[in-house]
């Protein structure tokens, strides 16, 4: 398997623009989480997904932001619309029996 | 809610030395905790996972120790080299009976070894 893919690695956008960050899961992870990371926070939960159905989405900061899974393959989280302040890095992991296992990130930067 | 702290928050070292990194939690209900390694402007990569039931786990020259009831972990690095260097981050798991697989995450210890 490739891993946890994500797209695009980086994105630079200006502020007031919609931003779509993509993920797709190791096959057969039943569970599929959306994480960022700043040097201020750390490592912080925005939501989290089992079968496709959003369970937890008490870390979203806004209603700018959504996350949706249409599918057991594939997931987006968008900000609309983006700030400054949503600078970060973006990551996607999914969970198989145990572990959880992260994506290579996407780092955002709103202008 | 839970917490998870990581001291230090930095170490350099030189290399060869033994050293050991902390991890504390505040709610000892875990299912389970993972120390990963982070390099920079890398995503996180699992190095051990330590179930609630376990005391220990080896990899390599890692070994991580979970003390559940007194809500810390260790992760023990052996004869340590520069490419050791990373930031390592601690994440426990919620007891899933309670209906959470969410992992919660100390700030990390960025670690430094020198030549």
């Amino acid at each position: 398997d490739a891993g946890v893919i994500q797209s695009p690695r980086h994105e630079v956008t200006e502020m007031g623009q919609e931003v779509t960050l993509r993920c797709k899961p190791i096959s057969g992870h039943d569970y599929l989480f959306w994480y960022r990371q700043t040097m201020m926070r750390g490592l912080e939960l925005l939501i989290y997904f089992n079968n496709n159905v959003p369970i937890d989405d008490s870390g979203m900061p806004e209603d700018r932001f959504s996350a949706k899974m249409p599918n057991a393959s594939f997931s987006t989280l968008k900000i609309q619309p983006s700030e400054p302040r949503d600078s970060a890095v973006y990551f996607c992991a999914s969970l198989g029996n145990f572990e959880q296992f992260f994506g290579p990130g996407t780092r955002l930067t709103v202008l | 809610k839970q917490e998870v702290t990581q001291i230090p928050a930095a170490l350099s070292v030189p290399e060869g030395e033994n050293l050991v990194l902390n991890c504390s939690f505040t709610d000892s209900a875990i299912y389970n905790l993972q120390w990963f390694r982070q390099d920079p402007g890398k995503g996180l990569t699992s190095l051990l996972l330590i179930q609630s039931s376990q005391r220990e786990q080896t990899s390599g020259r890692l070994n991580a120790s979970l003390d559940k009831s007194s809500g810390r972990s260790t992760l023990y690095i052996a004869a340590s080299q520069p490419g050791d260097s990373a930031t390592y981050l601690c994440a426990v798991r919620g007891d899933p009976q309670g209906g959470s697989e969410k992992l919660v995450f100390g700030k990390g210890t960025k670690l430094t070894v020198n030549p």
